[in-house]
């Protein structure tokens, strides 16, 4: 069975200085979608960042960056110049292509000190 | 394009009470899926409809949970008569077929406190 990991139930950033949520995550399948999804306090979780097994080039979107070692099964998240709207919860997610169903990790909740 | 809708989005109740939580997709989203994620834990898998079928129930956790998604639109998920270990988080989220590699679109959740 596959599972995620997320071993930093809590981080804290100083605003405009960059931070690393870890993610690591165990499968046999070959095919698969990683994600990072964040909740803000009481508001839906909206899609940060998806990187596909296949790719060997990390996944950037603007400020946010993954690093993804297939082979150690590990899939880190950095966030660059962050911003006191980044703090939020922050959800690594597995799914194997094909399939419909999240595998996901405990969270990592983030806090943005001003 | 209006998005998941979840309502109510806290409820508290008693051990023993019943309570329906309710999703409404965006509009034409085939798939709707709940989740649930208990204080602390991960978010769990707990159904999957498209349309008005139910493709995978594999994650409910036992028969006092009851979903139903009337004629493909919004869907209800009742849990009577509700436990201790039922408080949480449950999360709905849609999406249409073949956008795997987008992600779904999730709501906010309704908070379960049961007491």
């Amino acid at each position: 069975a596959q599972t995620v990991t997320q071993s930093q139930p809590e981080m804290s950033v100083q605003e405009a200085e960059t931070v690393t949520l870890s993610c690591t995550y165990d499968t046999s399948e070959s095919d698969y979608y990683l994600f990072w999804y964040k909740q803000p306090p009481s508001r839906q979780m909206i899609l940060v960042i998806r990187q596909e097994a296949y790719k060997q080039q990390n996944a950037t979107e603007n400020r946010f960056s993954v690093n993804f070692q297939k082979a150690a099964k590990s899939f880190s998240l950095k966030i660059s110049d962050s911003q006191l709207g980044d703090a939020a919860m922050y959800f690594c997610a597995y799914k194997t292509s094909g399939t419909y169903k999240y595998i996901f990790g405990t969270g990592t909740r983030l806090k943005v000190l001003a | 394009e209006a998005g998941v809708t979840q309502f109510p989005s806290h409820s508290v109740i008693e051990k023993g009470q019943t309570v329906t939580l309710r999703c409404d997709p965006i509009s034409g989203h085939d798939n709707l899926y709940w989740y649930r994620r208990v204080m602390g834990k991960e978010i769990k898998f707990l159904l999957h409809f498209v349309k008005e079928s139910k493709q995978d129930e594999s994650g409910m956790p036992n028969n006092r949970f009851l979903a139903e998604r009337t004629g493909g639109t919004y869907s209800t998920l009742k849990v009577q008569p509700a436990e201790l270990e039922d408080s949480g988080v449950y999360f709905c989220a849609s999406s249409q077929p073949g956008t795997a590699l987008e992600g779904y679109t999730f709501g906010s959740g309704t908070r379960l406190t049961v007491v």
